[in-house]
């Protein structure tokens, strides 16, 4: 059983550029989440799936953060116009649900706004 | 809202000695879990140890045990034989057992094992 992917691993774009991440979850798992974590800091929930349903959104994801799960399986996140301010680490995780709670988190894609 | 509050930002151990990591938490959902993970350098979380909120017993899982006090609200995360490879950042989570069942994370406390 692979475990969650992330792609790419680090993104480097200059301000105001749009950029998209792609995150396949451990196959099966029907809840996938998206977390933003910056440096020194715990990650933070950004936005939940179940399936393809797009359940819940953070305050945090402006109107610049789009995030889609169209079959159920993968999900990209895409930023535009992007801000120094959106230099983090973007996480994802999957779990099966059910009684089953912990989450599985990807490498992570870096992404650095210059 | 949940909160969880780790105070120890570092904590420096001796290879082969147990070492207690802290977390106390805040929330006002009758049922929750609490959770630990490990992000090495390489910036991957992994997941070590769960805790449900009406389990009677506390978790263990091989060399890491989570020591629930429910009244003093705290779940701190006990390792035995410290190794080298224990040597990463350290956070406590917490997430209702409703709903999203979305993760709040602690700031996390950086652990270093010294031969």
């Amino acid at each position: 059983d692979t475990g969650v992917s992330q792609d790419p691993r680090h993104k480097i774009t200059k301000r105001g550029q749009n950029v998209t991440f792609r995150c396949d979850p451990i196959s099966e798992h029907n809840r996938l989440y998206w977390y933003r974590q910056t440096l020194g800091q715990g990650p933070e929930f950004l936005t939940y799936f179940q399936n393809e349903a797009q359940l819940e959104k953070s305050r945090l994801l402006s109107d610049r953060f789009s995030a889609e799960r169209p079959k159920g399986s993968f999900s990209t996140l895409e930023i535009q116009r992007t801000e120094q301010g959106d230099s983090a680490m973007y996480l994802c995780a999957s779990s099966p649900g059910g009684t089953t709670y912990e989450q599985y988190f990807g490498p992570g894609t870096r992404l650095t706004v210059t | 809202a949940q909160k969880i509050t780790q105070t120890q930002p570092g904590m420096f151990v001796q290879e082969k000695e147990a070492v207690t990591l802290d977390c106390t938490y805040d929330t006002s959902d009758p049922s929750y879990g609490l959770f630990w993970y490990k992000q090495p350098s390489s910036g991957e979380m992994i997941f070590l140890i769960y805790q449900g909120s009406y389990d009677q017993q506390n978790a263990t899982e091989g060399r890491y045990s989570l020591n629930f006090q429910k009244a003093r609200k705290s779940a701190n995360l006990v390792i035995s034989a410290s190794q080298l490879g224990d040597s990463a950042m350290y956070f406590c989570a917490m997430s209702p057992v409703q709903g999203a069942q979305k993760l709040v994370f602690g700031q996390g406390t950086r652990l270093t094992i010294n031969p």
